[in-house]
């Protein structure tokens, strides 16, 4: 069974400094992994999605994010956090056959100070 | 090309009623998914269709249903609703599922009085 496992509920960071968001996964297939964004009040916005490619996946806004098997992580990144980056951040699986279902991790609540 | 669009935006029901909410996809897209977001359990997938025929369900009760039309625009329905239905409902479109990226649309968000 796939399931996803995001390991802080908050984060806070200065803008202009690195952002760091963990996520662990868990499957027994190979998997597809996406990160997506969700503002308040709105619906969620794909920022990057690993499908067994390249294991450095760059996104929009200055995201990326990093496949490692061997630690099963997708941990994703940023250089420097801007005050628009502030929202929630799903790390999400999905498996790769005909079942199609997406597992959604609990969200990181991303906070940047001025 | 607009986005997924969701109506309404807000609603506010009584328990016991029921409620339709609507989901109109990227033009293109076959796949329409629904999900349910709440404070305690998170984002919860509902169910998925594609070409009129439900491909997957999620672990809600019988009082969940949708249907998907021939332009693949589709609707969610909830009979007999309960306290614990109130939630942001989200609908996601893709061309085809499967693990191709999803587009969401801004949300219906359901109010149980």
């Amino acid at each position: 069974a796939q399931s996803v496992t995001q390991l802080d509920s908050h984060v806070s960071v200065s803008e202009g400094t690195p952002v760091l968001l963990r996520c662990n996964y868990s499957s027994s297939y190979s998997p597809s992994l996406f990160w997506y964004v969700q503002h308040p009040n709105k619906g969620l916005q794909l920022l990057l999605k690993y499908t067994s490619a390249a294991t450095l996946v760059k996104g929009i806004n200055g995201f990326e994010a990093e496949f490692k098997k061997s630690e099963t992580s997708f941990h994703l990144t940023k250089p420097s956090a801007h005050m628009s980056d502030a929202a929630e951040y799903f790390c999400v699986v999905s498996r790769m056959d005909s079942s199609y279902k997406l597992i959604f991790g609990s969200g990181t609540r991303l906070l940047v100070r001025p | 090309k607009a986005g997924v669009t969701q109506t309404p935006r807000y609603l506010i029901k009584t328990r016991g009623q029921q409620v339709t909410l609507s989901c109109s996809p990227i033009s293109g897209h076959r796949s329409v998914s629904w999900y349910q977001q709440t404070p305690g359990q998170g984002l919860q997938f509902l169910f998925e269709y594609f070409s009129e025929t439900q491909r997957n369900k999620g672990n809600f009760p019988g009082r969940f249903s949708g249907r998907q039309f021939s332009n693949s625009r589709s609707e969610m329905n909830v009979s007999t609703l309960e306290l614990g239905d109130s939630a942001l409902y989200l609908c996601a479109s893709s061309l085809e599922g499967g693990v191709q990226p999803q587009h969401f649309g801004d949300g219906t968000r359901l109010s149980i009085l």
